[in-house]
């Protein structure tokens, strides 16, 4: 079974700065896909960025990039830039690329941001 | 232009109730999934459905029934509530393109206490 691990429970940066939430995960699957999404305190699920395990190229969207390890199944993120709607429960999330499998979330990571 | 709509937002069960949460969407998706989030642990899969009239358990199913008679309807439901269902539950959406996972949507989630 695929697992995921964020071992970051809280984290928090100075506003305008740069952060990294850390995600390992473990599969025996070739073709994934890896998430990451925000919950504010609205309790909203937000993509915020997706990545797919056969493209090489590390997924980026406006300041949230992702550094995709496949070899060592490590998927972090970072938040270029902090604002302070950037505060919220990340999640990384895994899915096998094909048919109706779940997505398998890690424990989630606390972000503050500190005006 | 609704997505994924749950009903209702919130509720309060006294041990031993029954109820039935509603996951309704409109974009013709195919499967449908019922999560729980606790504090600490992400999100859990709790029953999951790949089409119409089907449904299947997931890792936490136990003391849930599900039912999908229509394709865009998605119930969970507590036939004797605990204590240990207080949670907070999100339905969710996906679909396939040429046989690849194609976008997942969450809905904002209803949050149940069981007193």
């Amino acid at each position: 079974a695929q697992t995921v691990t964020q071992s970051q429970p809280e984290m928090s940066v100075q506003e305008a700065e740069t952060v990294t939430l850390s995600c390992t995960y473990d599969t025996s699957e070739s073709d994934y896909y890896l998430f990451w999404y925000k919950q504010p305190p609205s309790r909203q699920m937000i993509l915020v960025i997706r990545q797919e395990a056969y493209k090489q190229q590390n997924a980026t969207e406006n300041r949230f990039s992702v550094n995709f390890q496949k070899a060592a199944k490590s998927f972090s993120l970072k938040i270029s830039d902090s604002q302070l709607g950037d505060a919220a429960m990340y999640f990384c999330a895994y899915r096998g690329a094909f048919g109706n499998e779940k997505l398998t979330f890690g424990t989630g990571t606390r972000l503050t941001i500190i005006p | 232009n609704a997505g994924v709509t749950q009903t209702p937002k919130f509720r309060v069960l006294k041990t031993g109730q029954s109820m039935t949460l509603l996951c309704a969407q409109d974009m013709n998706h195919e499967y449908m999934y019922w999560y729980r989030q606790d504090p600490g642990m992400g999100l859990r899969l709790i029953h999951y459905s790949v089409g119409e009239g089907t449904t299947a358990k997931g890792e936490v199913p136990d003391g849930y029934n599900v039912s999908r008679l229509k394709k865009q309807n998605f119930l969970l439901g507590l036939e004797s509530a605990a204590p240990s269902q207080t949670s907070v539950y999100f339905c969710a959406s996906s679909s396939l393109n040429r046989g690849r996972v194609y976008g997942y949507t969450f809905g904002s989630g209803t949050r149940l206490t069981v007193v």
